[in-house]
Order: C-alpha cells, then structure tokens, then sequence
C-alpha cells in the first residue's frame, strides 16, 4: 500500500539556520502531497500542498517541490524562527471509492534555538 | 473557521471498561476520521466515514468501534480498554473533493 518515510527526529538548530525534512513516498497512483504542523498542545493544521509533479507549495517561508522522479516532498525554510518550533507531518492522499484518506509518516520533531 | 471539538483533552479509564470519545464538527464535513498518535509511529488511521451510518476500516481497527449517527458526530468507541490502547486520539473532518483535512486538539486518554 501507499506510505510516506519521513525523516528521524528530533531535529534541533539554531535561530535563522536553513532547514530541511525529508520525506518520500511509495505509492501506486498520482497522490496529493502535503506537509502539516502540529504546535504543542494543538491539533494538526495543513501547512502547504501540492497535487501534482513539480508543483511547488509554499506556506509561511516554507517550501516542497512535488519531485515524481525521486518521489520526494522535501520541507525547506531558508531562516526558521523559534516560532518555528513544532512537529511536521509529511502525507499522502489515497483516493478511496472516490473519497480521499490522507497516510501520515512519522513526524519529525523541529526545535529552534534562539 | 472550522472547528472540530473532541469531548475530553485529557481521560483516564480502567483496563476492562467501555470508552466512547466522541467528536463533533461544525463544517457540514461528509468525511470524518480517527487517527492515534504515538511516539515513533505517527498517526495511524483507525477507522473513517464518508457519511452518515457509513464507516470504513483504516490501517488498525482492532478493539475498535465507531458510530456515525449524524452528519456532525463521529464517535470512537473502545469495547474493553486495554493498556496498549494509551495514545493521544485525533479527530478529523474534510469536505469530500477537498484534501484538506481539520483536526481536533486531541484526547490523551490513559488506560491504566
């Protein structure tokens, strides 16, 4: 079945350091990428998406290029903030009897230092 | 803005009862999922719903059960709670056709 690999945590740097989170995916069709937050305490929230290859989302500084040929939606920010601070789910969407399920990684654990 | 509202942020129960968390959300969502979060493992779907008296089975639906009795609520139910049921619970609703999925903030329920 489809997955996502993301990859492993924690992650820990520095105030205004380049960041990136790797993931890539396994699937058999032509999913929805998307990269979602969770700040601590709350709930997830849709941090940016892309539908197709070499569509690029961009969310609050952050990027990820839909990249077919590597299956992979790297997270990038150029200068991440201790706002930042979070952790970061890569997914899929699954089309399923015409509705669409979302397959989560692991998460990976961002902690920024000031 | 869309809300989606689990009953409990925090619940601890007995190994043996019966627990039900229940999750409601005010979007008119067709689609509604439960997810658990563990360290490690991420979220794993449990069970969805495409509608009203409909429920699939997601990637773990053991010692699980769910109910959609209305469009608005989607209730998780743990027949006889066990301890390697301790997780934090999210709720999720989206609107079919969207992929935009809007979660809950989670009940972390403690079987002991």
């Amino acid at each position: 079945g489809d997955s996502v690999t993301q990859m492993e945590g924690p992650v820990t740097l520095s105030e205004e350091a380049f960041l990136t989170i790797n993931c890539t995916y396994t699937a058999t069709g032509y999913p929805s990428l998307f990269w979602y937050v969770q700040y601590p305490g709350e709930g997830l929230q849709l941090l940016l998406k892309a539908t197709k290859a070499d569509d690029k989302g961009s969310n609050k500084g952050f990027e990820a290029t839909y990249r077919k040929e590597t299956t992979s939606f790297h997270l990038e920010k150029g200068s991440v903030q201790v706002s930042d601070s979070a952790v970061y789910f890569c997914a899929l969407s699954d089309l399923n009897f015409g509705n669409e399920k979302l397959t989560f990684g692991t998460g990976t654990r961002l902690t920024i230092i000031p | 803005d869309v809300k989606v509202t689990q009953s409990s942020r925090y619940l601890v129960k007995r190994t043996g009862e019966k627990v039900f968390l229940e999750c409601v959300q005010d979007m008119d969502h067709e689609n509604m999922f439960w997810y658990r979060q563990d360290p490690g493992l991420g979220l794993r779907l449990i069970y969805f719903s495409y509608d009203v008296k409909m429920k699939e089975k997601g990637d773990i639906p053991e010692g699980y059960s769910v109910s959609r009795e209305k469009k608005e609520r989607f209730s998780l139910i743990l027949e006889s709670a066990s301890t390697n049921q301790t997780s934090m619970y999210l709720c999720a609703s989206m609107s079919r056709g969207y992929e935009k999925l809007f979660f809950g903030s989670g009940t972390q329920l403690s079987v002991l």
